[in-house]
């Protein structure tokens, strides 16, 4: 059975860095591209970024370029989400997705929620 | 940027058709997929590639397209189908996803 669990939210000041990880399991990682998406509270969902099996195509939305940063450990079926500077817009459940060809994502982790306060 | 256009609110009477629509530029090539998401919950696939069906979600559940504007259509609307629902699909480029703001749908 697919499982994608997020980690590594939690309360930060503004201008602060945080690190999300998200766990993959039951199915071959390395066949797969993984994306994250937020959800600002009471808003719609929200693509931030999404990274291809090898890590060799890495795509953004122009609202985290420069300051967040995707990654993966293949060997730990493990993606990251790098998050600096960040920013009260910035807070939001975030979720990782597992990313199919033609833009759709069929597994879902249950989220983890980034609250930037001071 | 790209942008999906979705209606903010659509009612529909239990057991008609419900309609989404979804409006985007690059959708004659770059085919939608749509989720639903109930409150506190992760959303989930129903319509991928504009108009395929994920194993396990119902019959009811359909995906059409005509040009530019994609429709998602939920027939014999029940009470359980009252979630937000999303699509999703990317730039001409293929670099930059973007969901639709999402659209709210009452079963009264």
């Amino acid at each position: 059975e697919v499982h994608l669990v997020e980690s590594g939210g939690g309360l930060v000041k503004p201008g602060g860095s945080l690190r999300l990880s998200c766990a993959a399991s039951g199915f071959i990682f390395t066949s797969y591209s993984i994306n994250w998406v937020r959800q600002a509270p009471g808003k719609g969902l929200e693509w931030v970024s999404s990274i291809s099996s090898s890590s060799t195509y890495i795509y953004q939305a122009d609202s985290v370029k420069g300051r967040f940063t995707i990654s993966r450990d293949n060997a730990k079926n493990s993606v990251y989400l790098q998050m600096n500077i960040l920013r009260a817009e910035d807070t939001a459940v975030y979720y990782c997705a597992r990313d199919r060809g033609s833009w759709y994502a069929d597994y879902w982790g249950q989220g983890t929620l980034v609250t930037v306060s001071s | 940027s790209y942008e999906l256009t979705q209606p903010p609110s659509v009612s529909v009477s239990p057991g008609q058709t419900a309609r989404i629509t979804c409006s985007g530029d690059a959708l004659p090539q770059k085919y939608p997929s749509w989720y639903q998401q109930k409150s506190g919950q992760a959303p989930v696939l129903v319509i991928y590639e504009g108009t395929k069906r994920p194993s396990g979600i119902p019959e009811r559940f359909s995906g059409s397209s005509s040009g530019t504007m994609a429709t998602l259509s939920i027939s014999g609307a029940q009470a359980d189908d009252e979630s937000d629902y999303y699509c999703y699909s990317t730039d001409s480029s293929g670099s930059h996803r973007v969901f639709g703001g999402g659209t709210k749908l009452t079963v009264l």
